[in-house]
């Protein structure tokens, strides 16, 4: 069973559309996050939700927009589609986000043509 | 602002030997985790450290946290080609829930 799953694995797509990646956790964790992985394999936090409540918003442009539905759901929604957007992004979540690691998704990866 | 640094970046070595990768923070955490991330994969989380002196083994791989002098390290003892792969820590921010730092990587290659 997939702990921690994105959709889609793969998304190709011209600039200036808008798009949206889910995640979902059966872990039955508290606290989902969005990290983005560049090029240079580089990894930085975007956002984070614990039981449904923004947490962690980072300095990300306001065309990113994530959505709890509920603790299990975290979804990215990215407006406007730029080239430097291109990128890896991964769902991650965590039970207690204190002292347990965060388990990752498999990551997305978004190519803007 | 919390920065983390690790090295080296890349690292080549034989099967057989051993190495050290480094991990320096910049400001006080007590939660330090190691990931390992294969070539178009996701992260595995390999180790997690929550207080000074805690060392932990896992096959061929040790790590240990220093907190005072904010250091971790991850030792590969008799390294084998199976643990070529990326090795990323990552340090607890004090401030926001959750929020980890991640240094920038160690590329791992193992020859034989």
């Amino acid at each position: 069973d997939t702990a921690v799953s994105q959709t889609p694995k793969y998304l190709v797509t011209q600039m200036g559309n808008d798009k949206s990646i889910k995640c979902e956790q059966n872990l039955g964790h508290d606290t989902m996050y969005w990290y983005k992985q560049d090029s240079k394999k580089f990894l930085k936090i975007m956002f984070s939700y614990n039981n449904k409540e923004l947490i962690i918003n980072e300095t990300v442009p306001n065309r990113f927009s994530p959505k709890s539905p509920d603790k299990a759901h975290l979804n990215l929604h990215i407006n406007s589609l730029e080239l430097g957007d291109s990128a890896v992004y991964f769902c991650a979540s965590s039970q207690d986000w204190r002292n347990q690691p965060q388990h990752f998704g498999d990551g997305t990866r978004l190519s803007i043509l | 602002e919390l920065k983390v640094e690790q090295n080296p970046l890349f690292l080549s070595m034989q099967e057989g030997k051993n190495y050290t990768i480094y991990c320096n923070y910049s400001t006080t955490s007590d939660r330090l985790y190691w990931y390992r991330q294969d070539p178009g994969k996701s992260l595995e989380s390999l180790f997690v450290l929550l207080s000074n002196g805690a060392v932990k083994q896992e096959g061929r791989l040790m790590a240990s946290l220093d907190t005072k002098a904010r250091l971790s390290t991850l030792h590969i003892t008799a390294a084998v080609h199976d643990l070529s792969a990326t090795y990323f820590c990552a340090v607890g921010g004090g401030g926001s829930q959750g929020n980890l730092i991640f240094g920038k990587g160690t590329k791992l290659s193992v020859k034989p």
